[in-house]
């Protein structure tokens, strides 16, 4: 199982960015698919998970409506796209996969090595 | 939303040295728990699911423990290795809530 994250970078408060985590070793569309962040030096925060189709969505309440997290499973990619970015939203970012085919969102076995986002003027 | 409590937020401690590790729900979650343990620049690693259930390559001096809303992991026999920040997060409702980790230092 491999989960590999791009697409971080420095960007300016109010600005966009999207996140891509490309999957590999498993069967993709078989699994909810999760966004994780962790700011420098603090705890995690769950931030977005989607299920196996696509169907249902679920948010953080600090992101709601900014945040937008997607899925092409016949890519095998995870997406997160963050608009109207905060500075705190600096943090990294990790895309995780669930313990289970077709189970619930958690607990979260596979972890990416994490793409950091900075927002900063 | 399900707030997730830990205690201590770290602990002073030897190789050898027995650890406990307690989370606190503030609502049941029946058996929903996990733990997880990260090391510096490393993504977080599960260790537990379903409050007690080692996942496969765990080593046996990690156990867990509880149901409903407290929760405890125990390091019977604190190895080099496993200095590290220990998480618990409840998977039984979204949002998806960690609890704010604690750190097993070196004494």
């Amino acid at each position: 199982v491999q989960l590999v994250e791009s697409g971080g970078g420095l960007v300016q408060p109010g600005g966009f960015f999207e996140l891509s985590c490309a999957a590999s070793g498993f069967t993709f569309s078989s699994f909810y698919m999760t966004w994780v962040r962790q700011a420098p030096g603090k705890g995690l925060e769950w931030v977005a998970t989607i299920k196996q189709d696509g169907s249902e969505e679920h948010y953080l309440d600090s992101v709601k409506g900014r945040f937008t997290i997607s899925r092409d499973n016949a890519k095998s990619s995870l997406y997160l796209q963050m608009n109207s970015l905060r500075v705190e939203d600096t943090a990294i970012y990790y895309c995780a996969r669930d313990h289970l085919p077709f189970g619930s969102g958690s607990p979260l076995e596979y972890w990416g090595q994490g793409t950091l986002v900075t927002v900063s003027s | 939303d399900i707030q997730m409590t830990q205690s201590p937020s770290s602990v002073s401690a030897s190789v050898g040295d027995r650890v406990t590790i307690t989370c606190r729900a503030s609502q049941g979650i029946s058996s929903w728990l996990a733990w997880y343990q990260q090391k510096p620049g490393k993504p977080p690693k599960l260790l537990i699911d379903a409050a007690s259930s080692l996942q496969t390559g765990v080593p046996s001096r990690f156990s867990g423990s509880g149901s409903g809303t407290d929760f405890t992991l125990t390091i019977s026999s604190l190895q080099p290795e496993d200095f590290a920040i220990y998480y618990c997060q409840q998977a039984n409702s979204f949002p998806l809530t960690f609890g704010g980790g604690t750190k097993v230092e070196i004494k």
